[in-house]
């Protein structure tokens, strides 16, 4: 695709719901990052995937927090029993190597309520 | 872990004024990148920067990265309005499997 794909773009669950954003990263990008962003704050790192090597999982919050990603194409980042505290905008980003610029899609704003 | 400080956390100029951001690495980096992200969207890449004490120019915009690849800035001549967002910078470590992000730095311009 022309850039990076989030859905959905936005999503309102009800605490204790489980959730599932997805990313469609730019076709031959072989890394894959998710990141968390909350409301004026910076990116906390979640996760990196690079081609079918083990995922980087250190940055995940909690066990309620798991992601996929088949090969080099699309990731979900899976949340259960969602908490209000992970109300936040949930960013991808695909590089086409570990060391070149990475694009971001347009983010999934997650709010529990 | 790596670790990627910036400051300063905020800053408001005047539209003209000149405006800087730097960026500290607990660890040497291999690359360093430099991202905007306007408000409401999403980062964008501005530039990569690589070799030891290099610096790069995007007309009003300066990059540098230090001689001991732990540290970073950028440097804005004149601010505009259209100069205003978070620009955020990102280390990438010497195994090349992270890619660390600052904090950021908002930047607010007074028209």
């Amino acid at each position: 695709g022309a850039g990076v794909s989030q859905s959905p773009s936005n999503k309102v669950t009800e605490k204790g719901k489980d959730v599932e954003l997805r990313c469609d990263p730019i076709s031959g990008h072989t890394a894959l990052y998710w990141y968390r962003q909350s409301l004026g704050q910076g990116l906390e790192f979640l996760i990196y995937f690079q081609g079918n090597s083990a995922p980087d999982k250190s940055g995940l919050p909690s066990d309620r927090f798991s992601a996929e990603r088949t090969g080099e194409s699309v990731s979900t980042l899976t949340i259960q029993r969602t908490q209000q505290e992970d109300s936040a905008v949930y960013l991808c980003a695909s590089s086409f190597t570990r060391r070149t610029e990475a694009f971001f899609g347009q983010g999934t704003r997650l709010t529990v309520v | 872990g790596q670790q990627v400080m910036q400051i300063p956390q905020y800053q408001h100029v005047q539209e003209g004024e000149d405006f800087t951001t730097y960026c500290n690495s607990s660890t040497t980096l291999s690359n360093i990148q430099w991202y905007k992200q306007r408000p409401g969207g999403h980062p964008v890449f501005l530039i990569q920067l690589v070799k030891s004490g290099e610096v790069k120019k995007q007309k009003r915009l300066t990059f540098q990265f230090g001689e001991a690849k732990k540290n970073s800035s950028l440097h804005i001549t004149a601010t505009q309005t259209t100069d205003v967002g978070t620009y955020f910078c990102a280390g990438i470590n010497n195994a090349g499997n992270m890619l660390t992000f600052g904090g950021g730095t908002r930047l607010m311009v007074k028209p």
